[in-house]
């Protein structure tokens, strides 16, 4: 079946460490997004990308990266430098035109211990 | 920029009634898409219904309809005979027609509907 996979569902870290979120869809999906969600703050977004090999900053980018290798896979690591870390993180993928539906994998929780 | 404002943070209907939920956002294109996505508590995001801004009919899909104000640059989305299974957070949702660089999808805040039985 196809879809939008990420993983792991659940992960922890120690303050100080860098983790990597996997996400990973077999849609044949040119642009992919990364977002966090907070209570209360909505969905906001960390980074984005059209095409492989590119992608922009969005409005929450301090203390994340992401590379785009690949056009399936597009991974985003919270670095040290991120603050507060702890939250909810959401993979989407569409097509290069965003008149269509954007579909979403069932999130990380990430918990910083 | 785009920006997209839910200002009801949470929202509350008897089972079997209609309630609306609101969106209002800012642009300055004169063609874009709207959404309204939906988060149950699974937290699996569900498209629930489009709405293509050049198109003046209002988009409907079965118990969900909108109510599309360009000018007014409101975007509400009424959902009728409201069931437990409707209890969950929506999203409004905005993106612009062409696939750029910088074309990205905006969120807003969300609000969480609760369904009384």
């Amino acid at each position: 079946d196809g879809g939008i996979t990420q993983s792991p569902k659940y992960l922890f870290r120690k303050e100080g460490q860098n983790v990597t979120l996997s996400c990973e869809q077999n849609l044949n999906h040119d642009a992919m997004y990364w977002y966090r969600q907070d209570p209360g703050q909505g969905l906001r977004l960390i980074y984005y990308s059209q095409i492989v090999n590119d992608f922009q900053k969005g409005d929450i980018a301090e203390g994340y990266s992401v590379s785009r290798e690949k056009k399936e896979s597009f991974p985003l690591t919270v670095t040290s430098a991120q603050k507060n870390p702890t939250a909810f993180y959401l993979c989407a993928s569409s097509r290069r035109a965003l008149n269509t539906e954007a579909f979403f994998g069932q999130g990380t929780r990430l918990t910083v211990v | 920029a785009q920006t997209v404002t839910q200002s009801q943070p949470e929202m509350s209907v008897q089972e079997a009634e209609t309630v609306t939920l609101s969106c209002t956002y800012d642009t300055s294109e004169s063609d874009y898409y709207l959404f309204w996505y939906k988060q149950p508590p699974s937290r699996q995001m569900i498209l629930v219904i489009r709405q293509e801004a050049y198109k003046q009919q209002n988009a409907t899909e079965n118990r969900f309809s909108v109510n599309f104000q360009k000018a007014a640059k409101s975007f509400s989305l009424k959902i009728s005979d409201s069931q437990l299974g409707d209890a969950a957070m929506y999203f409004c949702a905005y993106t612009p027609p062409w696939a750029g660089a910088n074309s990205k999808l905006t969120f807003g805040k969300g609000i969480t509907l609760s369904v009384r039985p």
